[in-house]
């Protein structure tokens, strides 16, 4: 089956700091990349939509100069945080659509933040 | 807006229990609706999914049925094994849109 995997599963790093969260489709081409954040006991909210080669497309509300994406090819996407603060402390999921279009996304196991 | 609420968990069920995991949602028109599964250390997977009223979504002995006079999508099985264990979304979407989820309902299944 297709499979995303997320690098690295847990960081932690200090206040002020940036950090990249990368997420790579294994065993097919992503034509569109999702990333998603979820707090303890909440909803996974959508942050942005990636399709290779073009610049993202933010939901209301993120900041995108403070998560900065990047979908340089069809089997990678990252996201950085930049000048990390606690509250951006959260579990961050990204998920992969070979097509584009909701059903077909696969997801990966998540990365969780921990900004001190 | 649009909105999925789900029970809270965990739900806690001995093997071969029958299971009913509640979902409601708030739509402005007519979504697909979806559960997702997320077993420990893995990213969620697709469980089942219904595409308009009173369709039936089925997979691995859970269904879900779309009603849209209740506007609810509650996940049933029979009778849950061990390997159930899993937190469980419900989620929806209107055609190829975004995914608009719930927050996530933990079923754990003792033997």
């Amino acid at each position: 089956g297709a499979v995303v995997s997320q690098h690295p599963s847990r960081v932690i790093c200090k206040s002020g700091t940036s950090v990249k969260i990368e997420c790579r489709s294994l065993d097919f081409q992503a034509t569109t990349m999702f990333w998603y954040r979820q707090f303890p006991k909440q909803s996974l909210m959508l942050m942005a939509t990636s399709n290779e080669g073009s610049k993202a497309t933010y939901e209301q509300g993120v900041e995108k100069d403070k998560f900065l994406i990047n979908h340089a090819s069809l089997t990678l996407s990252t996201l950085t945080v930049t000048s990390a603060h606690p509250e951006d402390s959260s579990f961050y999921i990204c998920s992969a659509s070979p097509q584009g279009g909701t059903d077909t996304q696969y997801f990966g196991p998540g990365t969780r933040l921990t900004v001190l | 807006g649009d909105s999925v609420t789900q029970m809270e968990g965990p739900v806690t069920l001995s093997e071969e229990a029958f299971l009913t995991i509640n979902c409601t949602y708030t739509a402005t028109g007519y979504p697909s609706l979806f559960w997702y599964v997320q077993y420990p250390g893995e990213g969620l997977q697709l469980l089942l999914k219904a595409t308009k009223a009173d369709d039936k979504g089925s997979n691995k002995g859970f269904e879900a049925t779309y009603r849209k006079e209740t506007t609810s999508f509650h996940l049933e099985k029979g009778s849950v094994q061990v390997s159930d264990s899993a937190v469980y979304f419900c989620a929806l979407a209107y055609n190829t849109d975004k995914l608009i989820f719930g927050t996530g309902t933990r079923l754990q299944v003792f033997p």
